[in-house]
């Protein structure tokens, strides 16, 4: 089945410091999202990538949504203390529903 | 907030029993699709309702299934629950069935199989 590789793992930085995590896969995607969920809440979206090589902002995170449809990066300038959690990057795969793919996602923590 | 509700936030079950979960969806979307989410892992697909019917489906058994109901709200139920069901729960609604338009997650129910 269709599998989404995210790195890295976990993250531990500097206020301040920009962050970058990427997501790769096997499978080609129509569409790729990025997600953060805090301690007992559902993902939040962050961005939404339609098209192959699609480059989005929203606020101090960019993403972009690989020319292979197989990938896709974040990044974060200038982290601030509410950036703290995880990030899941999904690709979407339409087979009668459409169905999101998730990574394993990227735990970021952030020192003050 | 997303809009997106579900009911009820906990629940505590033991094996063999049988489980359901609700989920409102946001105002104008029509589809909802339910994920399960193991800790420390990223959700899993487990279906998705469009007009009160199951359009696709995850690699879930039989015993989880759903409805969809003409409010667009839907359920989950899972039955001969399994210690392996320990997970949170999560709704999602989007509009237009298959379309590219982006899924909106509730908070999940946090399921505990004893």
């Amino acid at each position: 089945g269709q599998q989404l590789n995210q790195s890295p793992q976990s993250m531990f930085i500097q206020e301040g410091e920009d962050v970058s995590m990427n997501c790769t896969s096997s499978s080609i995607f129509n569409t790729w999202l990025w997600y953060k969920q805090d301690p007992g809440e559902g993902p939040v979206l962050l961005i939404a990538l339609y098209k192959a090589g699609e480059l989005t902002s929203n606020g101090r995170l960019t993403a972009q949504f690989g020319i292979t449809r197989k990938d896709s990066f974040l990044n974060i300038s200038a982290s601030i203390p509410s950036d703290v959690g995880i990030y899941f990057c999904a690709g979407t795969i339409i087979q009668g529903a459409q169905k999101l793919v998730f990574g394993q996602g990227t735990r970021l923590t952030i020192n003050p | 907030e997303t809009g997106v509700t579900q009911s009820p936030t906990h629940l505590i079950k033991t094996r063999g029993q049988q489980v359901t979960l609700r989920c409102s969806s946001q105002s104008g979307h029509n589809t909802v699709s339910w994920y399960q989410q193991a800790l420390g892992q990223g959700p899993q697909f487990i279906f998705q309702y469009y007009r009160e019917e199951e359009n696709g489906r995850g690699n879930f058994p039989p015993r989880f299934s759903g409805l969809q109901f003409p409010n667009y709200s839907s359920e989950l139920n899972v039955n001969a629950l399994e210690l392996d069901d320990s997970a949170l729960y999560l709704c999602a609604s989007s509009l237009g069935g298959s379309s590219n338009q982006p899924q909106h997650f509730g908070d999940g129910t946090r399921l505990s199989i004893l």
